[in-house]
């Protein structure tokens, strides 16, 4: 069964770019993987499906700000011209092997 | 609009059980797979069970195997979570979400607002 390993914080200032990443585990890194978005005291929200050629598809109303790339087994969410609301807890999950598998998750603190 | 709203949660004695359910509405429910997801105090997200838009595959996370029971009802377009034998472990915010296709092996897009579940003396 896979494994997703993500970094526990990260923090970027306001109108900058950050770039979350979430790895996955040796023998899984073609695997198509999904990112969440949780607010704090808020219910999860999806924000795209990458693949590990890079292609993804976004959830409805998510702002082009957020975009997904891939280098091998990493997964990448960058977010641009960061705003206050993307203050927040990001998620990737992966499924395979009649199994769904979320990350760690990524708390991000907009400075 | 897609909506999911759970409920049936609430405070449960060890041992005890509680069924959860989910309303859909907004998309044709029968169509897609949905599945639950749970999240403890202060912790992240753990995926619980998962079902086929027919509700003839379903699957569980070891821990709840034996205990708890993923349903659907296409014609109420409701997802249910029966949990037996309930532990302090299981104490958590419960979350319902639509897939987005039939099969349990594909991405899940929409999450309802979940129902808060505590197993305590």
């Amino acid at each position: 069964q896979p494994v997703l390993t993500q970094s526990s914080s990260a923090s970027a200032s306001l109108g900058s770019s950050v770039k979350l990443t979430c790895t996955l585990s040796s023998g899984h890194s073609t695997y198509i993987i999904a990112w969440h978005q949780q607010q704090p005291g808020k219910a999860p929200r999806y924000l795209m499906n990458l693949e590990g050629r890079g292609s993804h598809n976004k959830g409805s109303g998510v702002p082009d700000r957020f975009s997904g790339s891939s280098s091998g087994a990493d997964r990448y969410l960058t977010i641009s011209n960061i705003q206050s609301e993307d203050e927040a807890d990001y998620y990737c999950e992966t499924w395979a092997s009649n199994t769904h598998v979320f990350g760690g998750g990524t708390k991000l603190t907009v400075l | 609009e897609v909506q999911l709203l759970e409920s049936g949660g609430g405070l449960v004695q060890p041992g005890g059980s509680l069924r959860l359910s989910c309303a859909a509405s907004g998309f044709t429910f029968r169509s897609y797979a949905m599945r639950w997801v749970r999240q403890a105090p202060g912790k992240g997200l753990e995926w619980v069970s998962v079902i086929s838009n027919s509700g003839g595959s379903t699957y569980y996370t070891d821990s709840v195997k034996g205990r708890f029971t993923i349903s659907r009802d296409n014609s109420k377009n409701t997802l249910y979570l029966q949990m037996n034998s309930l532990r302090a472990e299981d104490t958590a915010v419960y979350y319902c979400t639509k897939g987005v296709s039939s099969t349990w092996n594909d991405a899940f897009d929409i999450w309802g607002q979940g129902t808060m579940v505590t197993v305590s003396s």
